[in-house]
């Protein structure tokens, strides 16, 4: 079955200082991947997402992610973090089944950040 | 920018009453989903429609919870009986490819 990692349950980061979030997951094909980002008490916003192609993948708000197929991993990262950028961040992956993508998300567990002025 | 959208933003319920939780999806997507997260946990898929009719369902969404699109625009996700382990934010989401999503903002539901 698919499943997302996210090893780190809280990080802390001070404003201006680059960023890294990991995400790992299991998967038997290409998979869908996607970065979601969740201010607090608000919805799901997508930062970005890799279907194929290029690796390195552009988003929203200066995130970046690489796909990297050996280390089945997609982390998440940003040059210079700005104190807006507190909030949680969910890896998520499509799932499929033999029949090809189910449309259905798996998500990890999340990781919050936390901006130091 | 096409937005998903969810009502009511918060809603509070008894234990036992039935909740209608409402979306609407973007209007030329073909692809609907319900999503909960209970405070603190991940997102967890609860049900995908297309074509009229339920695709996948996940074993949360048990005989208590159904799924309707009565007019063509509107996408609700119902609870029968409400227990307290329902409490949880509840998100809808659509696309047209079946990848992809946009998510609304998320109703709270708060079972008491």
């Amino acid at each position: 079955a698919q499943s997302v990692t996210q090893p780190d349950i809280h990080i802390t980061v001070s404003e201006g200082a680059s960023l890294e979030l990991r995400c790992n997951y299991s998967y038997g094909a290409t998979p869908y991947l996607f970065w979601y980002v969740q201010s607090p008490g608000q919805g799901l916003q997508l930062l970005l997402k890799y279907f194929s192609g290029d690796t390195l993948v552009q988003g929203i708000k200066g995130f970046e992610a690489e796909f990297k197929r050996s280390q089945s991993s997609f982390n998440l990262r940003k040059p210079s973090v700005h104190w807006s950028d507190a909030a949680e961040y969910f890896c998520a992956v499509g799932a499929s089944d033999d029949s090809g993508n189910t449309g259905k998300l798996i998500f990890g567990q999340g990781t919050t950040l936390q901006v130091k002025p | 920018e096409p937005e998903v959208t969810q009502t009511p933003s918060h809603q509070v319920t008894q234990m036992g009453q039935e909740v209608i939780l409402r979306c609407v999806p973007i209007s030329n997507h073909l692809y609907f989903y319900w999503y909960r997260q209970i405070l603190g946990q991940k997102v967890e898929f609860l049900v995908s429609f297309y074509n009229n009719e339920i695709s996948e369902k996940s074993e949360i969404f048990d005989d208590q919870f159904s799924v309707e699109r009565p007019d063509g625009s509107n996408f609700t996700l119902k609870i029968r009986s409400t227990k307290l382990e329902d409490s949880a934010m509840y998100f809808c989401a659509s696309t047209f490819t079946g990848v992809g999503y946009t998510f609304g903002s998320g109703t709270r539901l708060t079972v008491v």
